[in-house]
């Protein structure tokens, strides 16, 4: 089945700075969407990106759709705490599911 | 508000028997989806419903069931419940196939030991 190829598996940072997180796959999507999952909770929408070229903002998240349509990044500015979780890139063009990456651990130190 | 919502959230059986997860969602959307969410495999998907009556079978459904009688359900059935079978279980439902509004939003989700 198709695959999405997330990294990086886990980021250690400090408050304050800025994260960048990607998402890549041999095949061409037609939707890009980016969860975030906290412990013992459902994956929740952050973004959603639909054309290719796209760039989508949310608060302090910023998502961007590849040009190539195989690939797209989450950036984060000046983390928070409570951005803590861990956030999972997928892609689909229909109602056949969803192909989840394998996610990005994000744990901020104070 | 309109939810989704999982039951139980907590479930323990022992190998052999037959279990089943519930899901009900209040937004009337047509497709539903189960997925697994395993340590380094991330979220799988199991089995998914365009609607009434329709249900079809994905990644990873040896040894899981679904039916959907009505908009609002799509109940999980373990029909003999293994050790590999241990995970946490989310349903999902979206409104639209294609293009626009193939998000889906998640149930909380279910965790189950088989033991």
């Amino acid at each position: 089945g198709q695959q999405l190829n997330q990294s990086p598996q886990s980021m250690f940072i400090q408050e304050g700075e800025d994260v960048s997180m990607n998402c890549t796959s041999s095949s061409i999507f037609n939707t890009w969407l980016w969860y975030k999952q906290e412990p013992g909770e459902g994956p929740v929408l952050l973004i959603a990106l639909y054309k290719a070229g796209e760039l989508t903002s949310n608060g302090r998240l910023t998502a961007q759709f590849g040009i190539t349509r195989k690939d797209s990044f989450l950036n984060i500015s000046a983390s928070i705490p409570s951005d803590v979780g861990i956030y999972f890139c997928a892609s689909g063009g229909g109602a056949d599911g969803l192909t989840f990456g394998k996610g990005t651990h994000l744990i901020i130190q104070p | 508000d309109a939810e989704i919502t999982q039951s139980p959230r907590h479930k323990i059986t022992e190998t052999g028997r037959q279990v089943t997860l519930a899901c009900h969602q209040t937004w009337n959307h047509n497709n539903m989806f189960w997925y697994r969410q395993d340590l380094g495999h991330g979220l799988r998907l199991i089995h998914y419903s365009y609607g009434v009556q329709d249900t079809n079978k994905g990644e990873v459904s040896d040894g899981y069931s679904v039916s959907r009688s009505n908009t609002e359900d799509l109940p999980l059935t373990l029909e003999s419940a293994a050790s590999s079978q241990t995970s946490v279980y989310f349903c999902a439902s979206s409104k639209f196939r294609q293009a626009r509004n193939t998000e889906a939003f998640f149930g909380q989700g279910t965790r189950l030991t088989v033991v």
